[in-house]
C-alpha cells in the first residue's frame, strides 16, 4: 500500500536559516505529491504540489523536487522566517490508493527570531 | 467564506454517549474525505465518497462509527458509544472533479472530540 515517511521533528532553526525537511514515499501506479502546512489553530492547506517525476512544485520561497528515482520529495527553502513556524506534512494521491490522500505524520518547525 | 465548514469545532463528551459531525464541502466539490488526527500524527485516513457514493472505508474503522451524505453535499460522522481512544481532532477535506491526480484536497479546520 501507499505510504509516506517524515523525518521527526521538531527542527529548530534561527530566522533566515535554510530548511530541509526530508519525504519519502512508497506507493503502486504514478503518484502526485504534495506538501501541506498546518498553521497553529489553522486546517491544513496546499503548500506546493509535483505531478510527475523531475517536476518542481515551489510557493512562497518553499521548494520540493519529484525525485522517482529515490522515491523522495524533500522540502527546501533558503531563508526561513518566524512567520515559517508551523507543522508540514508530505502527502501522495495515487491509483494504487483509490485516489485518497495518504499523509506522513508531518514535521513541526520552529522558527526562532 | 466558501471554504469547508465543520461543525461543531469543539465536543466534550462522556463516555458511552453518541456524537455527530457535520462537514459542508466547497460547493460542487464531488469528493469528500473524513480523517481522524492525534496528537503528532498526520491525518488518518476514515472514509471517503464520492458524491452521495461511500467508496472506501479503512479497515481500522471501528463499526461504531458511520458516516453518510445524503444528496451529495454536506456529510455527517457519527460515533456511537464513544471511547476515550476516540478523542482526536476530526478532519473533512473535499475536492473538485477534474483530474484527480492534479487536485489537492482542502480541509476544514476540524472538530475536536474530547470524550471524559
Amino acid at each position: 500500500g501507499n505510504s509516506v515517511t517524515q523525518m521527526e521533528g521538531p527542527v529548530t532553526l534561527s530566522e533566515e536559516a535554510f530548511l530541509t525537511i526530508n519525504c519519502t514515499y512508497t506507493a503502486t501506479g504514478y503518484p502526485s505529491l504534495f506538501w501541506y502546512v498546518q498553521y497553529p489553530g489553522e486546517g491544513l492547506q496546499l503548500l506546493l504540489k509535483a505531478t510527475k517525476a523531475d517536476d518542481k512544485g515551489s510557493n512562497k520561497g518553499f521548494e520540493a523536487t519529484y525525485r522517482k528515482e529515490t522515491t523522495s520529495f524533500h522540502l527546501e527553502k533558503g531563508s526561513v522566517q518566524v512567520s515559517d513556524s508551523a507543522v508540514y506534512f508530505c502527502a501522495l494521491l495515487s491509483s494504487g490508493g483509490s485516489y485518497i490522500p495518504t499523509f506522513g505524520r508531518g514535521t513541526s518547525l520552529i522558527v526562532h527570531p | 467564506d466558501t471554504g469547508v465548514s465543520q461543525n461543531p469545532r469543539h465536543k466534550i463528551t462522556k463516555r458511552g454517549q453518541n456524537v455527530t459531525f457535520r462537514c459542508d464541502p466547497i460547493s460542487e466539490h464531488n469528493r469528500l474525505y473524513w480523517y481522524r488526527q492525534t496528537l503528532g500524527q498526520g491525518p488518518e485516513f476514515l472514509t471517503y465518497f464520492q458524491n452521495e457514493a461511500q467508496l472506501e472505508k479503512s479497515r481500522l474503522l471501528s463499526d461504531r462509527f458511520s458516516a453518510e451524505r445524503p444528496k451529495g453535499s454536506f456529510s455527517t460522522l457519527e460515533i456511537q458509544r464513544t471511547e476515550q481512544g476516540d478523542s482526536a481532532m476530526y478532519l473533512c477535506a473535499s475536492s473538485p472533479r477534474g483530474q484527480v491526480l492534479n487536485t489537492e484536497a482542502f480541509f476544514g479546520q476540524g472538530t475536536r472530540l474530547t470524550v471524559v
